[in-house]
Order: structure tokens, then C-alpha cells, then sequence
């Protein structure tokens, strides 16, 4: 079976312009986390979608947002984007979401690098 | 606020040796705790979790044991191999929000 999925693998922006990352998550997980991974750091939780809402969020600055599909995949928008932006991004899978989300899968990652 | 306090590393230890490395959380309620291991040019894998106070994770010859009263998950494990080379993170989970501490890197030399 396919594990998470995420596009595209690296990514170069100018300041103030605008991404979209893209995650699928295993076949029959509902819950879809994305963080970020800044060089030499433990992953920063941004969001948490489980059944196509917002569960949980974390402390990230409004133009950071996202949405899962009704096949349970997810974007990642961030606008307005500031060269501190530029870290790995990952996306992460769990069958349920919330306290429940015990194993949580995470995908390869998207490398973001703002100039 | 929730957060996690992880071993700063890097730690380098001889094959056979003995690993511990320190996990301390802050955090209200019950949260659950895991361990994931990241090794070299591949993504993160959680290696071990515990949901309730004394639970004890375990794999891969890992252990740790989730501690209410000193609020710790230290990562133990009896005898490393050089193929246990990675970045070990602690990490919780409060229900909507994930905390991931900053990461230890160990490497085992034969």
C-alpha cells in the first residue's frame, strides 16, 4: 500500500507570493497533520483536519490555512510569504483524529526555500 | 503553556552500550506520548506511544514508561547497535495540538 503522499518534493518562492502543498493520506486514514520542520529542529504542528474540519491548530500566523477534500486529502496555503517561511513540510496521516491519533504517518515532505 | 523538554544532543555511544535519553512534558489533562526516530535520508517513524500513566511503550528493543508524577518518557534502551544511528524525538499529543521536541541525535560507533 502507498504511504502518505506529498507534492511537490521542493518548491522555490519569492517573497510575498503564494504556495500550495499538496498531501494524500493512506488509504483509509481520515486525519490529515501538517507541520513544519525548520533545519535542526523538532516538527511545529500547523494543523490538524480530521473528517474535513479543522480539529486542532496550531501557533501559526493567519496566512497559513488549509482544507481537506472529501477523499481526505489536504492543502496547505500560505500567503504573503516571509523568507522565515522557508523550512520541510510535512504532512502526516492517522485513521481518526484528535486524542485518538495515536500513530500518526508522516509523509517525505515538501522543501519550501523563500528568496 | 503544553511543550516538551527533550536530551540535547548529539549523544555517541559504543555498540552494546546503554541508552537513556530524557523526555520531560508539560502539559493539562492527560496527553498521550510518543517516541519517533528519524533515520538518516528517510522520514520520521514513530517508534513507540503510550496513552495512560504507566503505560510502558516498547519496540524494537525500546523502552519508555509514561511517568504522571515526574511528568517524564525517557527513552531507554539496554544494549544500541550501530543501526540504531538516528534523531530521536519526543513528542504529545493534548487532543488538538501536537508538541515535538527539538530532537537528539545519537550515533553508535562499532
Amino acid at each position: 500500500d502507498a504511504g502518505v503522499t506529498q507534492s511537490p518534493t521542493h518548491l522555490i518562492k519569492t517573497r510575498g507570493q503564494h504556495v500550495t502543498l499538496r498531501c494524500s493520506p493512506i488509504s483509509g486514514h481520515k486525519s490529515v497533520s501538517w507541520y513544519q520542520q525548520v533545519l535542526g529542529q523538532g516538527p511545529q504542528f500547523i494543523f490538524q483536519y480530521y473528517e474535513k474540519e479543522e480539529r486542532g491548530r496550531g501557533n501559526f500566523p493567519d496566512r497559513f490555512s488549509a482544507r481537506q477534500f472529501p477523499n481526505y486529502s489536504s492543502e496547505l496555503n500560505v500567503n504573503a510569504l516571509l523568507l522565515g517561511d522557508s523550512a520541510l513540510y510535512l504532512c502526516a496521516s492517522s485513521l481518526e483524529g484528535g486524542r485518538a491519533a495515536y500513530e500518526q504517518y508522516f509523509g517525505p515532505g515538501t522543501r519550501l526555500t523563500v528568496t | 503553556g503544553d511543550s516538551v523538554t527533550q536530551m540535547e544532543g548529539p549523544v555517541t555511544l559504543s555498540e552494546e552500550a546503554f541508552l537513556t535519553i530524557n523526555c520531560t512534558y508539560t502539559a493539562t489533562g492527560y496527553p498521550s506520548l510518543f517516541w519517533y526516530v528519524q533515520y538518516p535520508g528517510e522520514g520520521l517513524q514513530l517508534l513507540l506511544k503510550a496513552t495512560k500513566a504507566d503505560d510502558k511503550g516498547s519496540n524494537k528493543g525500546f523502552e519508555a514508561t509514561y511517568r504522571k508524577e515526574t511528568t517524564s518518557f525517557h527513552l531507554e534502551k539496554g544494549s544500541v547497535q550501530v543501526s540504531d544511528s538516528a534523531v530521536y524525538f519526543c513528542a504529545l499529543n493534548t487532543g488538538n495540538q501536537f508538541y515535538f521536541g527539538t530532537g537528539t541525535s545519537l550515533t553508535v560507533i562499532p
